[in-house]
């Protein structure tokens, strides 16, 4: 089945540690974003790409990196520099004749 | 810039009753615009969009929204709620229908009750 696959569901980060979320795609969409939900808050843009080896800033980047050296693949590393990272976060992909963006099921942090 | 207002942040109403979740934008062009559902602990699932033509659009499990540009809504309805319609309904809006970020309302729980 054609989808979008996020890993891990559920992740610890501690003090000072970085994480990477992984998010894959085999839905061949060109563009690829990430969101960070938090209760109330609705989805916050944290970086998106169009096409491979390119990305934007999203409008809450700092302390989040990302690569997309292929187009299955939009890994999101949570630095240490992010302070407050507990939340719920979205990956999602669209192609370019709809702009309908496709969800996968999501990865709860934590800071222990 | 873009930006979503989504009236209530909880919504309950009675199991056959209507359901009705409001949304107003604000865009400088004219506006493509989606609602999408979220089930606890899960990703979003598109329930409709809406893009040119028609300004009432249908969607899945019997959700409809209608577009009135006058008024800058476009508001989310359903005849009869059902108890499988519980989760969190997100409101979104785009400038395009090319690969760019949606911009999202805050989102309304509607909890149905039996």
């Amino acid at each position: 089945d054609g989808g979008i696959t996020q890993s891990p569901k559920y992740l610890f980060r501690k003090e000072g540690q970085n994480v990477t979320l992984s998010c894959e795609q085999n839905l061949n969409h060109d563009a690829m974003y990430w969101y960070r939900q938090d209760p109330g808050q609705g989805l916050r843009l944290i970086y998106y790409s169009q096409i491979v080896n390119d990305f934007q800033k999203g409008d809450i980047a700092e302390g989040y990196s990302v690569s997309r050296e292929k187009k299955e693949s939009f890994p999101l590393t949570v630095t240490s520099a992010q302070k407050n990272p507990t939340a719920f976060y979205l990956c999602a992909s669209s192609t370019s004749s709809s702009n309908i963006q496709y969800f996968g099921a999501g990865t709860r942090l934590s800071v222990l | 810039a873009q930006s979503v207002t989504q009236l209530g942040s909880h919504v309950s109403v009675s199991e056959g009753a209507l359901v009705l979740l409001r949304c107003n934008y604000s865009s400088s062009v004219p506006p493509y615009l989606f609602w999408y559902v979220q089930y606890p602990n899960q990703g979003l699932q598109l329930l409709l969009k809406y893009t040119t033509g028609a300004t009432l659009v249908k969607g899945i499990n019997g959700f409809e929204a209608e577009f009135k540009k006058s008024e800058t809504s476009f508001h989310l309805t359903k005849p009869s709620a059902h108890m499988s319609d519980a989760a969190e309904y997100f409101c979104a809006v785009s400038v395009s229908l090319r690969n760019t970020p949606l911009v999202f309302g805050k989102g309304t729980r509607l909890s149905v009750i039996a």
